[in-house]
């Protein structure tokens, strides 16, 4: 069964500032990865993706993150948070592309 | 620029209405999913369908119902709608070697 687990529902950060938003995942098979965003009263946008090819993942924003198949882990970073990073960010796993479950979400604030 | 589009961003219902959520691709997708969101739970699979006139049940199908008649609509039914389905909902799409695209979602208030 797959699952995906978010540490922390809220994380704050000042601007400028190192992000990290932890993501750990359970699948039975290679995994495909994802990192979405959602500012308010949207719906989710993608940041990143992993696919089994580079570990190590850029996407969009200045955010990327890190494959680790020993930890279990698809942690998202940003070197240097900016004020429009504020959003609710969520991780998400599929083993095949037909079925997609998500982790609780962990909302990013940003401090002047 | 490809696009999920859902019928109403708002939508205010009383207890015991018939309801209906429509949603929209554009992208020649084969898979369309319909969640609910609600603080602290993250996104709820509903319903998913991977082709026209397919459906499978997700993790909270009680109380809901889809349709899909076309390939590029899917339509989340609320039969007889009830206060507890206060809620975000939103549609996907996807194909089926790719990421999911979310529309803009639904913020139904049933009174």
């Amino acid at each position: 069964a797959q699952s995906v687990t978010q540490l922390g529902s809220h994380v704050s950060v000042s601007e400028g500032a190192l992000v990290l938003l932890r993501c750990n995942y359970s699948s039975s098979v290679p995994p495909y990865l994802f990192w979405y965003v959602q500012y308010p009263n949207q719906g989710l946008q993608l940041l990143l993706k992993y696919t089994s090819a580079a570990t190590l993942v850029k996407g969009i924003n200045g955010f990327e993150a890190e494959f680790k198949k020993s930890e279990t882990s698809f942690h998202l970073t940003k070197p240097s948070a900016h004020m429009s990073d504020a959003a609710e960010y969520f991780c998400a796993v599929s083993e095949n592309f037909n079925k997609f479950y998500f982790g609780s979400g962990t909302k990013l604030n940003v401090k002047p | 620029d490809v696009k999920v589009t859902q019928s109403s961003r708002y939508l205010v219902k009383r207890t015991g209405e018939k309801v209906f959520l429509e949603c929209v691709q554009d992208m020649d997708h084969e898979n369309m999913f319909w969640y609910r969101q609600d603080p602290g739970l993250g996104l709820r699979l509903i319903y998913f369908s991977y082709d026209v006139k397919m459906k499978e049940k997700g993790d909270i199908p009680e109380g809901y119902s889809v349709s899909r008649e076309k390939k590029e609509r899917f339509s989340l039914i609320l039969e007889s709608a009830s206060t507890n389905q206060t809620s975000m909902y939103l549609c996907a799409s996807s194909s089926r070697e790719s990421e999911q695209f979310f529309g803009p979602g639904t913020r139904l208030t049933v009174l």
